[in-house]
């Protein structure tokens, strides 16, 4: 399974933008990017995924480099509601439909 | 919005017991999973389940665990004979397809005692 680099953790302030990085330099040429965020004692949230092309949703935007070994998720104006931490995985094509996860990035969202 | 059902949100057990963790996937989709997640630990998965069989599992999805989709909105989680290191979070999902998005549960937290 193709593994995925992401700081332990940020911190923003309300109203912010905010680029939460990630790293995923074997990523295979079927791997999708999804993002999920886990806010505290809740189960996962689906964020966003891309393949190639940058992608936009009502929660946030994902740029993808254009190697994909890298992308990040934009969350445009950061709300004390996005204190979450928050997932980037690859998940492959075909039969490989789980997802793995790492251990995230913890952010925190300053008043 | 359509969301993924879990019922119990927290069940104690005994050790040795028999547990099912309850699901009620979203209606249209046709990809139900289960994970689980220990306390301050990363969520693993255990389980995949696709046209009315198991299409992945875990290490962790042992002898012990089975899965069943018993009628047309259930999706179960059987834990024959609980151990204390089964106490976790255990999440339920589903997806459309394959590659989409997964909604998840609210989980249900199980305490082995």
């Amino acid at each position: 399974d193709a593994k995925t680099t992401q700081p332990n953790s940020m911190e923003s302030n309300e109203e912010e933008p905010v680029h939460l990085p990630c790293n995923h330099s074997t990523i295979s040429g079927t791997d999708y990017i999804h993002w999920y965020r886990q806010l505290p004692s809740q189960g996962p949230e689906y964020v966003i995924h891309g393949l190639t092309s940058n992608v936009n949703n009502r929660m946030a935007s994902l740029a993808i480099a254009e190697d994909r070994k890298s992308s990040t998720l934009i969350l445009h104006r950061a709300t004390l509601r996005d204190a979450a931490v928050y997932y980037c995985i690859l998940r492959g094509a075909g039969n490989n439909r789980k997802l793995i996860w790492g251990l995230g990035t913890s952010l925190a969202v300053n008043p | 919005e359509p969301e993924v059902t879990q019922t119990p949100s927290h069940q104690v057990t005994q050790m040795g017991q028999e547990v099912i963790l309850r699901c009620v996937p979203i209606s249209n989709h046709l990809y139900f999973y289960w994970y689980r997640q220990i306390l301050g630990q990363k969520v693993e998965f255990l389980v995949s389940f696709y046209n009315n069989e198991i299409s992945e599992k875990s290490e962790i999805f042992d002898d012990q665990f089975s899965v069943e989709r018993p009628d047309g909105s259930n999706f179960t989680l059987k834990i024959r004979s609980t151990k204390l290191e089964d106490s976790a979070m255990y999440f339920c999902a589903s997806s459309r397809w394959a590659n989409t998005e997964a909604f998840f549960g609210q989980g249900t937290r199980l305490t082995v005692v």
